[in-house]
């Protein structure tokens, strides 16, 4: 069973930062881009960035270009999310997912962890 | 910048059929863009339903299908049940390797 577990998520003041990680298990994680989406209080889903699956391809939505960097440990079945420069615009819930054998930005999502930042 | 389209809202009698589609603000969607739909429910994490344009997700029952109507793509839902009452969101793979999705259609069974 796929299963993908997200931490790192709290309350960080405007222009800090945070570290979200996603653990994956239940797949070849290094055969899988992946995926974070995220979801304001109320709003839709957004998705964020994604990496490819030896970490050298990585796309970012224009809202976190130059302050989101994400990375992987293919070791460590693990993708990470390191947030900077964090605004208010950033609260949202943080989702990690596994992409699919064809372009698809979330084939199995995680439950998300809350990134709160307040204004 | 291009934006993707939704019903903001639709309403289908339990037993109904009903179709949500998914549109660009300028251009036409085809399976070049892979349309994927997902549902989700207050508070609860979103599923993946459609892939590809018309590819179920695993466990996805048979009375969600995906497809290409005119310029948009669509989620039909047939036999709509209590349970299919959700958000539903479309989301589209654009140039540069990124993805886009509408703002989602709260749909009502009732």
């Amino acid at each position: 069973e796929v299963q993908l577990v997200e931490s790192g998520g709290g309350l960080v003041q405007p222009g800090g930062s945070l570290r979200l990680s996603c653990a994956a298990s239940g797949f070849t994680f290094s055969d899988h881009w992946m995926n974070w989406l995220r979801q304001a209080p109320g709003k839709g889903l957004e998705w964020v960035v994604n990496i490819n699956q030896d970490g050298s391809e990585t796309s970012y939505v224009d809202s976190v270009k130059g302050r989101f960097t994400v990375s992987r440990d293919n070791a460590k079945n693990s993708v990470y999310l390191q947030m900077n420069s964090l605004r208010a615009e950033d609260t949202a819930v943080y989702y990690c997912a596994k992409g699919g054998t064809v372009p698809i930005p979330a084939d199995c999502w995680g439950q998300g962890t809350l990134v709160t930042v307040p204004s | 910048q291009t934006v993707v389209t939704q019903e903001p809202s639709f309403s289908v009698s339990p037993g109904g059929t009903v179709t949500l589609t998914c549109g660009l603000s300028s251009g036409s969607v085809s399976s070049s863009y892979y349309p994927a739909w997902y549902q989700q429910t207050p508070g609860q994490a979103p599923r993946t339903l459609i892939y590809n344009t018309n590819t179920r997700s695993s466990g996805v029952p048979d009375r969600f299908s995906g497809s290409i109507l005119g310029n948009r793509a669509a989620l039909t839902i047939t036999g709509a049940q209590a349970d299919d009452e959700s958000d539903y969101y479309c989301v589209l793979y654009m140039t540069s390797a990124i993805w886009v999705f509408g703002g989602g259609t709260k749909l009502t069974v009732l």
